[in-house]
């Protein structure tokens, strides 16, 4: 139980596009889901808050207008990164609340050319 | 405000010895605390948590952690290692009324030798 998937897994693009990732709880509702940051040896970096029906919650020094996320269902995330550029190159994680505890998607490796 | 600090960003250990990762957090309320493992190029993947009940916590693939509010420590062991354990390894405190979100170690990268 407590599957969370996320799609697509890999992604490449050129710099200015937008790129969509998609997080899915599989076999439970998630009213909360979380949308993380990783670099490469590094830990998690929380990025914002997403919640089912309502505006997501940003961390300090996260671009609202970059990152967009979207809560529509209580089984689907989406984060969008707009005018992507080389720097947003990245590991992305989401996670979705069941229980008090978060449970994780596979991770989205996002690279900007 | 909380905080999580895990003692060795590097483990290593022989196949069939003892796994200790360590794990201090700081934390004005009540924790929930949790560990998770990191598999190259993957997610998270949950491999115990505390939320208030045994203080002895057992988790999947042999892992159990220990609660201890005199020492503000959990630490992740595991009597004996296998090739397959090596990987990233994340602590991680949270508590209720906080959004449930959850601070990060900075992780420890366990590795297993022959």
């Amino acid at each position: 139980g407590a599957v969370v998937s996320q799609h697509p897994s890999r992604v490449i693009c050129k710099s200015g596009t937008s790129v969509k990732i998609e997080c899915r709880s599989l076999d439970f509702q998630a009213t909360t889901m979380f949308w993380y940051r990783q670099f490469p040896k590094q830990s998690l970096m929380l990025m914002a808050t997403s919640n089912e029906g309502s505006k997501a919650t940003y961390e300090q020094g996260v671009e609202k207008d970059k990152f967009l996320i979207n809560h529509a269902s209580l089984t689907l995330s989406t984060l969008t990164v707009t005018s992507a550029h080389p720097e947003d190159s990245s590991f992305y994680i989401c996670s979705a609340r069941w229980q008090e505890t978060q449970y994780f998607g596979p991770g989205t490796r996002l690279l900007v050319l | 405000a909380q905080s999580v600090t895990q003692l060795g960003s590097h483990v290593s250990v022989s196949e069939g010895a003892l796994v200790l990762l360590r794990c201090n957090y700081s934390s004005s309320v009540p924790p929930y605390l949790f560990w998770y493992v990191q598999y190259p190029n993957q997610g998270l993947q949950l491999l115990l948590k505390y939320t208030s009940a045994a203080t002895l916590v057992k988790g999947i693939n042999g892992f159990e952690a220990e609660f201890k509010k005199s020492e503000t420590s959990f630490h992740l062991t595991k009597p004996s290692a296998h090739m397959s354990d090596a990987a990233e390894y994340f602590c991680a405190v949270g508590y209720t009324g906080g959004g449930n979100k959850l601070t990060f170690g900075t992780g420890t990268q366990l590795k297993v030798e022959l």
